[in-house]
């Protein structure tokens, strides 16, 4: 089945850098790929997601590249903020998949 | 919030007990999963369901059984508790494959 191998597991920054993280899948055929922000006593929220019919998307500060050559995926936090501590989760699925498989989640913290 | 709520949000139960737990949808969604959450592996899927009546096994749907018999309701039985149980489970719904996936706000489960 699908494997999503996601790196780092944890990611300090400074308030103000950027933050990547870094996502590989095996299955070629995947075609969907979200990434959820969760809080802490909260559940997975989606910030963000690409299909495999786009090589990046970008919402405000938040942006997700993908390279289905190389079947990696990231997302990319500019001007990162306080608020952004969280644990991040990628994620991918693909056509006839009833269900998203996940990456082992980067606990992103930001530091005043 | 998308309408989901899981109950109970917390519980400890003994080893060797049966226990379920209940996600309740007020959005019409075809798609239920379960999944636990556990440190250093993301979230992995039980079961899911893709209709009354029909379910399917996750990659880790050992020691658990699903039933879902009504559109809103999918209920996780663990048949006989064990502390490997212990976790947060969480719910999710959604409209359709290859789209977001909802999640409630999770039930923190301790054998003990």
């Amino acid at each position: 089945g699908e494997n999503v191998e996601q790196h780092p597991s944890t990611l300090s920054v400074q308030e103000g850098d950027s933050a990547v993280i870094k996502c590989t899948y095996s299955d070629s055929a995947s075609n969907y790929f979200p990434w959820y922000k969760q809080e802490l006593g909260k559940g997975p929220q989606l910030i963000i997601d690409i299909r495999s019919n786009v090589g990046e998307k970008k919402d405000q500060r938040i942006a997700v590249t993908l390279n289905k050559t190389a079947k990696h995926f990231s997302l990319h936090i500019t001007e990162t903020q306080p608020e952004d501590s969280a644990v991040y989760f990628c994620a991918a699925s693909k056509p006839g998949r009833r269900a998203l498989t996940f990456g082992s989640g980067t606990r992103l913290q930001v530091q005043p | 919030d998308a309408g989901i709520t899981q109950s109970p949000r917390h519980k400890v139960t003994e080893t060797g007990t049966p226990v379920t737990l209940r996600c309740h949808q007020t959005e019409n969604h075809r798609y239920m999963y379960w999944y636990r959450q556990d440190p250093g592996h993301g979230l992995r899927l039980i079961h899911y369901s893709y209709g009354v009546k029909d379910t399917d096994k996750g990659e880790v749907s050992d020691g658990y059984s699903v039933s879902r018999s009504k559109t809103e309701d999918f209920l996780l039985t663990l048949e006989s508790a064990t502390s490997s149980q212990t976790s947060v489970y969480f719910c999710a719904i959604s409209p359709g494959t290859g789209s977001e996936a909802f999640f409630g706000q999770g039930t923190r489960l301790t054998v003990v």
